[in-house]
């Protein structure tokens, strides 16, 4: 079965860290690109990071460009977002997503970890 | 920062077709994809690619493009349809993905 398991999340303070992983499964994961996505609570989505298959091309939104670093392992078909500088605007449940070869649409989403900025 | 705008929410009776709109200056040039989510859940993708469907995707569900707009449309809208809608593409260079607001379609 083609599945993304999120894990990681929890209550951090502001200004503080945070590591998030996705492990995959059930597909050759370093053929894909991936992303994070998040929604903040009772908010719609918002795309976060970018990488593509090699960990060669990165990419990120505005909004956390500077604090946030995404990366791979591809022999342990996991991906990665080191959270820094956090904020309480980043309080969201944050998804990894697939980038289908073929569709380029986010095709396989996991099931979420949440992510609490707060004092 | 490049922006999709969709309508907030829309209202139909089952049986009836839903339209769910998607503007932004950059959709001439990048393709739309959709999506379902529905509460306590991941979003599916329910049309790529401005107007194909996934495998296991209900026909009732397409997709159309026209200029800076796209639409998904519901026919025949059904009582499991109701959900949150989000279109999302990419800004003209390709590097930044945005997702719309999203639009709550409630059945009536």
């Amino acid at each position: 079965e083609v599945q993304l398991v999120e894990s990681g999340g929890g209550l951090v303070q502001p200004g503080g860290s945070l590591r998030l992983s996705c492990a995959a499964s059930g597909f050759t994961f370093s053929s894909y690109e991936m992303n994070w996505v998040r929604q903040a609570p009772g908010k719609g989505l918002e795309w976060v990071s970018y990488i593509s298959s090699s960990g060669s091309t990165i990419y990120y939104a505005d909004s956390v460009k500077g604090r946030f670093t995404i990366s791979r392992d591809n022999a342990k078909n996991s991906l990665y977002l080191q959270m820094n500088s956090l904020r309480a605007e980043d309080t969201a449940v944050y998804y990894c997503a697939r980038d289908d070869r073929i569709t380029d649409a986010f095709d396989i989403w996991g099931q979420g970890t949440m992510v609490t900025v707060s004092s | 920062s490049y922006e999709l705008t969709q309508p907030p929410s829309v209202s139909v009776s089952p049986g009836q077709t839903a339209r769910i709109t998607c503007s932004g200056d950059a959709l001439p040039k990048q393709y739309a994809y959709w999506y379902q989510q529905k509460p306590g859940q991941a979003p599916v993708l329910v049309i790529y690619k401005d107007s194909e469907r996934p495998s296991g995707i209900p026909e009732r569900f397409s997709g159309s493009s026209s200029g800076t707009t796209v639409t998904l449309t519901i026919s025949g809208v059904q009582a499991e349809d109701e959900a949150d809608y989000y279109c999302q593409s990419a800004d003209s260079s390709g590097t930044s993905r945005v997702f719309g607001g999203g639009t709550k379609l409630t059945v009536l």
